[in-house]
C-alpha cells in the first residue's frame, strides 16, 4: 500500500536559516511525489512536483526537492527560510496519472519560524 | 492555470441539520474530482472520488448516505452533509483533475470550513 512518512511533526528555525523537511514514501511503482503548503485555514498550495527525469526539482518561494529513490525520500529544501514560511507542508505521491487517482498524503510538517 | 473553487468558504450549521459544499472548476472541465477531509492538526484523508456522470466511490468507514456526493456536470461537483453532528465538524477539500490540464496533476480548492454546532 502507498504511504508518506514525514518524520517531523514541528520544526522550529531561524528566519535566514537553511531548512530541510523530510518526506519518505512507500509506493509499488514509479511514484509522482508532491509538497504541498498549507497556511492556517487555507487550502493547499502546490510547491512542487516530481513525475520524472531530473531528480532535483525547482519549485515556488525558492523551494526545491531531490528525489532519491534508493532512499525512497523527496526532501525538501530552502537555502534561506523567512517569517512568511510559516506554514503546515505536507509531502504526497501518487501514481502515474495522477490526475486520476487520489494522493495520498503524509502527516505534515509544521514549520515554525523565529527571528 | 486551472482554479478550483469551493463555496461556501466557512458554514455554521445545527447539529442535525444537512449542509452542502460546492466544488467548481472555473476554466476546465472536470471529469474527476475528490474530496477530502482534514481534522485540525491533521492531514488530509481521502473521502470519496467522483467521476462526472457516475455514482461516487467512497473510502473505507465513509458514511455515503451521510455524505452525498454528485458530480452531474463537468464543472460542479457537491458534498452535501446530512444530518450533521459536532463530530462532522472538520475542513473539506476538494480537488479537480480532467480535460485540457496536465493528466498527472489536480489542482485543489481553497476548502471549506464546516462547524457543527
Amino acid at each position: 500500500a502507498q504511504s508518506v512518512t514525514q518524520p517531523d511533526i514541528h520544526i522550529t528555525v531561524s528566519e535566514g536559516a537553511s531548512l530541510e523537511l523530510r518526506c519518505n514514501y512507500s509506493y509499488g511503482a514509479t511514484p509522482y511525489l508532491f509538497w504541498y503548503v498549507q497556511s492556517p485555514g487555507q487550502g493547499l498550495q502546490l510547491l512542487l512536483k516530481y513525475f520524472s527525469g531530473d531528480t532535483l526539482v525547482q519549485g515556488i518561494k525558492g523551494f526545491e526537492a531531490e528525489f532519491k529513490r534508493s532512499q525512497s525520500s523527496f526532501n525538501l529544501r530552502k537555502p534561506s527560510v523567512h517569517w512568511s514560511d510559516a506554514a503546515e507542508y505536507f509531502c504526497a505521491v501518487g501514481a502515474q496519472n495522477s490526475g486520476n487517482t487520489p494522493l495520498v498524503f503524509g502527516k505534515g510538517t509544521r514549520l515554525s519560524v523565529i527571528a | 492555470g486551472a482554479v478550483v473553487s469551493q463555496h461556501p468558504s466557512r458554514v455554521i450549521c445545527k447539529s442535525g441539520t444537512s449542509v452542502k459544499i460546492e466544488c467548481r472548476s472555473l476554466d476546465f472541465q472536470a471529469t474527476t474530482m475528490f474530496w477530502y477531509r482534514q481534522f485540525p492538526k491533521q492531514s488530509l484523508m481521502l473521502m470519496a472520488t467522483s467521476n462526472e456522470g457516475s455514482k461516487a466511490t467512497y473510502e473505507q468507514g465513509v458514511e455515503k448516505d451521510k455524505f452525498l456526493i454528485n458530480h452531474a456536470s463537468l464543472t460542479l461537483s457537491t458534498l452535501t452533509v446530512t444530518s450533521a453532528h459536532p463530530e462532522d465538524s472538520s475542513f473539506y477539500i476538494c480537488s479537480a483533475s480532467g480535460q485540457g490540464i496536465s493528466r498527472d496533476e489536480q489542482f485543489f480548492g481553497p476548502g471549506t470550513r464546516l462547524t457543527v454546532l
